[in-house]
């Protein structure tokens, strides 16, 4: 049974640190690996998808790896800002038409 | 083309109603999953349907709990007699195929139960 772990459960930063955000998992074989991103009270925000084939993608000031073998990704935030404050959710998907299973997320605050 | 879209977003029933919650998938999508969030808890999954079958329904609770999607319309997730445990964000995603890529998510509804 697939089981999604994020550290840490909370993080708190100034404004224009760089930071990173862990997530592993048990089964290392993984269709896919998404994160999100969700603020309170609001639904879920994609930000990347990696398929299990990749080791990364990169949107704007976010990458994400994925290192399979070893059932871990990170998601690397850089400079980060005050707007970047919400909870960081992992998720992965054992194959294309199994739902995601996800972890209870990392609640990050950036300080102004 | 709008985005997977949920109502209610806020929903309170007592103890003891029934509560409906619909998913309007995106536009060409024929299958849906459901996921429960309780307070200070990941997203747990529910039940997966396609138009007309239920697909896999071993996240939802066998008893209060039914799910449905039909030809015609939203897919609908029902709580009969709820109870104060129900409190939760139930959110929904689609797809436009059987297997999927990128998920996403509409924006929940929140249900309380008083």
């Amino acid at each position: 049974k697939q089981e999604v772990t994020q550290i840490p459960a909370a993080l708190s930063v100034p404004e224009g640190e760089n930071l990173v955000l862990n997530c592993s998992f048990t089964d290392s074989a993984i269709y896919n690996l998404q994160w999100f991103r969700q603020d309170p009270g609001k639904g879920l925000t994609s930000l990347l998808l990696i398929q299990s084939s990749q080791r990364e993608q990169t949107s704007g000031r976010l990458n994400a790896s994925l290192d399979k073998s070893s059932g871990r990704s990170t998601l690397y935030i850089a400079a980060s800002q005050p707007g970047d404050s919400a909870t960081y959710l992992c998720a992965v998907r054992n194959s294309g038409n199994t739902p995601l299973v996800f972890g209870k997320g990392t609640r990050l605050s950036v300080i102004a | 083309n709008a985005g997977v879209m949920q109502n209610p977003r806020h929903l309170v029933r007592r103890r003891g109603q029934e509560a409906r919650l619909r998913c309007s998938p995106m536009k060409g999508h024929s299958h849906v999953y459901w996921y429960r969030q309780l307070p200070e808890e990941g997203l747990k999954f529910m039940v997966y349907l396609q138009k007309e079958n239920i697909i896999d329904e071993s996240g939802m609770p066998k008893e209060r709990f039914s799910a449905e999607f039909p030809k015609e319309g939203p897919s609908i997730l029902r709580i009969q007699q709820v109870v104060r445990g129900d409190s939760a964000a139930y959110f929904c995603a689609s797809s436009p195929a059987e297997v999927w890529t990128e998920a996403f998510f509409g924006q929940g509804t929140r249900l309380t139960v008083v």
